[in-house]
């Protein structure tokens, strides 16, 4: 089974610009979650969608925002990039049809450098 | 979730068992261990996670103390491989809420494996 894959991998943008992630839950999976990961404040949680609809949010400021289609398929959103928005930001996926198991699965990643 | 202490690094020869303690004096009777490692630059990889029970699997095992409030991870024959940063988190089990979705990440233990 294949797993989390999330796209681009690297992605460099200029302040004020916005950005968007996408990821590709692990087949059969209905929960997606998003988290930053910065040298200085580690990995935080950003928020996390299941059917469509965000039911945990991390404390981040309104310019980052998601979204999840009918497949589990998410994006992510930033908007007015500012220096701080670089980051390795990660999707996980959990909660396969089948069964309650929650266990989150992370993908690869998506390296963001704001210049 | 309760707050959960682990070295900042531990060495550990090839071959050797490598074990990783972590201590969560304050977890709740529903709240699981869990186990993640990050290769550098890497989306964090699920080990194992038990809530009261020794837990096996192909990667690794989970030794909970009676009184759960500390656990150890085990990498039997560590190899270089295993050079990561591990983390420890606590969390309750499903809740399909979603209260329970967001992963909660210290600063880990740096296992640095060597020849």
């Amino acid at each position: 089974k294949a797993g989390v894959t999330q796209t681009p991998r690297y992605l460099i943008k200029t302040r004020g610009q916005q950005v968007t992630l996408s990821c590709s839950p692990i087949s059969g999976h209905r929960s997606v979650s998003w988290y930053q990961q910065t040298p200085g404040q580690g990995l935080q949680f950003l928020f996390e969608y299941f059917s469509e609809t965000q039911r945990n949010k991390g404390n981040f400021p309104g310019r980052f925002s998601g979204r999840q289609f009918s497949n589990s398929r998410s994006e992510m959103n930033v908007s007015t990039l500012e220096l701080g928005d670089s980051a390795l930001y990660l999707c996980a996926s959990s909660l396969p049809r089948d069964s309650p198991t929650d266990t989150q699965y992370f993908g690869p990643g998506t390296r963001l450098t704001v210049l | 979730d309760a707050k959960t202490t682990q070295p900042t690094s531990m060495d550990c020869a090839e071959g050797r068992a490598a074990n990783l303690p972590c201590n969560h004096s304050t977890i709740s009777g529903n709240e699981y261990v869990y186990w993640y490692r990050q290769i550098h630059s890497q989306g964090p990889q699920y080990i194992i996670h038990g809530l009261k029970n020794n837990e096996t699997n192909e990667m690794a095992s989970l030794i909970i103390t009676e009184d759960r409030k500390s656990s150890t991870l085990i990498l039997p024959h560590a190899t270089l491989r295993d050079t990561a940063v591990y983390y420890c988190i606590v969390r309750v089990a499903n809740d399909l809420t979603g209260t329970a979705s967001k992963l909660t990440f210290g600063t880990g233990t740096r296992l640095q494996v060597t020849l």
